[in-house]
């Protein structure tokens, strides 16, 4: 059974970096057809991807964030990880981290982690 | 990007009833639309992936349909434990886009 778990800072100053580790258990994060993601949701409000990473390092991210991501992996802590820069309220939001399967040419998230709220205030 | 778009935004029903949720794409996106069920404090749970594929465990009163840009989600007789917020979701086309939410609430 895969369990995700985020974690870090619970608070971030504006235009400062917001960084969060997923921590990946039951499975290797460097498995095959693995494909490990972020999104987000803002509170009351829907859902975002923020982008994807791979076990090699290979990210790809949303257009709308792009500029201010960076997404990595850590093979020999099966953790990955999520930097988003230059925070400003907007970025306000709980962030799961969550494992996508393909299928066909499509996919779709079955494990997400619980979610951590992050806030961006001073 | 694709644009979701989810009605109704919120609905009321009960006990019993049958309820849809309509998803459309602002293009055409195949097959390759999910729905997820998400109470409040919690991660999303996959319902129906590939547009009408349950997901394993999901009780069968959940039923989706649709190709192309129309979508629906169907719930056949509605428990307790399915008032919650529903939201569709495409895969087709980075960046994966959601629809907005349909929150299902006890009348």
């Amino acid at each position: 059974q895969l369990q995700l778990q985020e974690s870090g800072p619970g608070l971030v100053k504006p235009s400062e970096t917001l960084s969060l580790t997923c921590t990946v258990s039951g499975a290797s994060i460097s498995g095959s057809g693995y494909y490990w993601d972020w999104i987000r949701q803002p509170p009351g409000k829907g859902l975002e991807w923020i982008g994807t990473v791979f076990y090699s390092g290979t990210a790809y991210y949303n257009p709308s964030l792009k500029s201010r991501l960076s997404m990595s992996v850590d093979t020999s802590k099966n953790q990955f990880s999520l930097k988003v820069k230059s925070v400003t309220a907007a970025d306000t939001a709980v962030y799961f981290c969550a494992n996508r399967t393909p299928y066909g040419s499509g996919s779709h998230w079955f494990y997400w982690g619980q979610g951590i709220l992050v806030t961006v205030s001073s | 990007d694709i644009q979701m778009t989810q009605s109704p935004s919120s609905l009321s029903a009960s006990v019993g009833d049958r309820i849809t949720i309509t998803c459309r794409a602002s293009q055409s996106i195949s097959g390759y639309l999910n729905w997820y069920q998400q109470k409040p404090g919690k991660g999303p749970r996959l319902l129906i992936f590939g547009a009408s594929s349950l997901q394993g465990g999901v009780p069968s009163r959940f039923i989706g349909s649709g190709s192309g840009t129309d979508f629906t989600l169907t719930i056949s007789s509605l428990q307790p434990e399915d008032f919650a917020t529903y939201y569709c979701q495409q895969s087709h086309n980075t960046p994966y886009t959601f629809g907005q939410g349909t929150k299902l609430e006890i009348k």
